[in-house]
């Protein structure tokens, strides 16, 4: 069965700090993966995409990792601010381009 | 980049009457367009993948009868939700994809009266 699932389900951390969300996937064929950010009452906007190929791709203080074989990807934040609290969402594209979503990890960065 | 448009952000409508919310990719045309919708706290759930000129094609679940898709254009779709009930009540999400990259509209909130 395809499906996707992230950890943390939600996060608290101080203004200032790292860290990271994973994402962890089942979906075959793997298409690409992607992380949206979604504040509350919008629509989620993309962060990062990732092919199979590549291992490490960054957005300014974002930066997701994939890992294919072990179907594992993660995003880090670096030096949180207040407008980083958001739901962030692993999406990954599988067969007959069909999109999976994970549950979100919902972060709350506080002063 | 490429924008996807989603109106109107928020509806109130009474019980038993039908709401359309439209989807526009602005700067693109996208022959497929996907129905999204997301309960509080909830994921996205793909209702339904809109086809230019053709059918959509529900999930399983959907009520295709109550949730009617419109993909009259290459850069319009439209979702109506007919005699809309509480339960409608919703975050109604929309996207359209350009080649590997997918764009999301802002969203419309739902609330049936």
């Amino acid at each position: 069965k395809n499906q996707v699932e992230q950890s943390p389900q939600s996060l608290i951390i101080l203004e200032g700090k790292n860290c990271t969300l994973q994402c962890n996937y089942t979906v075959s064929p793997f298409s690409n993966l992607r992380w949206y950010k979604q504040d509350t009452g919008r629509g989620p906007v993309s962060l990062t995409i990732m092919t199979f190929s590549e291992n490490t791709k960054s957005n300014g203080r974002y930066t997701a990792t994939l890992d294919a074989d072990t179907k594992q990807s993660s995003l880090h934040i670096t030096a949180s601010q207040l407008s980083d609290s958001a739901s962030y969402i692993c999406v990954v594209k599988g067969p007959f381009n069909k999109f999976y979503f994970g549950s979100g990890t919902k972060l709350n960065v506080k002063p | 980049g490429a924008v996807v448009s989603q109106h109107p952000s928020w509806v109130i409508c009474k019980s038993g009457t039908s709401v359309k919310i439209e989807c526009r990719s602005l700067d693109f045309q996208a022959t497929t367009m996907f129905w999204y919708r997301q309960f509080p706290k909830q994921s996205l759930m793909l209702m339904a993948t809109s086809n230019e000129g053709s059918k959509a094609t529900y999930e399983q679940g959907v009520e295709k009868d109550k949730f009617l898709i419109n993909h009259a254009s290459l850069t319009l779709s439209t979702l109506t939700v007919t005699s809309a009930h509480p339960e409608d009540s919703s975050f109604y999400i929309c996207s359209a994809s350009r080649g590997v990259e997918a764009f999301f509209g802002q969203g419309t909130r739902l609330t049936v009266v």
